[in-house]
């Protein structure tokens, strides 16, 4: 079955330091997605990413945060000045379609670790 | 916006026993309710997607069952197995036409 890839799998910085995930969604999905999940707690959403233009973010996703396509294949999260909040399983997703009849792909995340 | 409650955060049971785990949302009803399997350190892999206008929907032991009038799903694992062990996450659009948000999930330990 085709996989969603996310890269690095784990990721230290330093706090304030700028870090770039990245995410690599199934060829032929035209809808793209991050969420996070801090330990012990639920995946939340972040963003979502259709045509080449945010369609729809949470609360979360506040100035810190960008997300680009900067090539037909790769879909990466920005956190400009990490904080130690910042501290979290981040999971690139992506589906085919629009419509939330459709299931969602996740990758395997990347554990990002702000010290 | 929409809420989603799992009941139970940990749920133990025996081999070969059914497990069941509830699902219930708030507010908006959903056309669309998804269950994800998550285990540690992955990310959640889908299961099954049950319309509002279905009762009940079946994938090999796994069933769901979706109530609009209780806004509540149950899932079912029959003859459960260890290799079933993992947290089940219920997912929901938060209004239609919306990104999918998560309940926190169930983490389901099967004993052999």
């Amino acid at each position: 079955e085709p996989e969603v890839t996310q890269t690095p799998s784990h990721q230290v910085t330093q706090m304030g330091q700028e870090v770039i995930l990245r995410c690599v969604p199934i060829s032929n999905h035209l809808y793209f997605y991050w969420y996070r999940q801090i330990l012990g707690q639920k995946v939340e959403f972040l963003v979502s990413f259709y045509n080449n233009e945010i369609s729809e973010k949470s609360e979360i996703f506040d100035d810190q945060f960008s997300v680009e396509r900067p090539d037909g294949s790769n879909f990466t999260l920005k956190i400009r000045s990490t904080k130690l909040e910042d501290s979290a399983m981040y999971f690139c997703a992506s589906r085919q379609g629009a419509t939330t009849n459709e299931k969602l792909f996740f990758g395997s995340g990347t554990q990002l670790s702000v010290l | 916006s929409q809420k989603i409650e799992q009941n139970s955060e940990a749920l133990n049971i025996q081999e070969g026993k059914t497990a069941t785990l509830t699902c219930n949302y708030t507010n908006y009803s959903p056309a669309y309710l998804q269950w994800y399997r998550q285990d540690p350190g992955r990310g959640p892999v889908f299961l099954l997607l049950i319309r509002e206008n279905e009762k009940e929907k079946r994938k090999e032991r796994l069933k769901v069952t979706f109530d609009t009038t209780l806004k509540q799903s149950l899932f079912h694992i029959t003859a459960s197995q260890p290799a079933d062990s993992a947290t089940y996450l219920c997912a929901l659009d938060k209004q239609a036409g919306t990104a999918l948000i998560f309940g926190k999930g169930t983490t389901l330990s099967v004993s052999s």
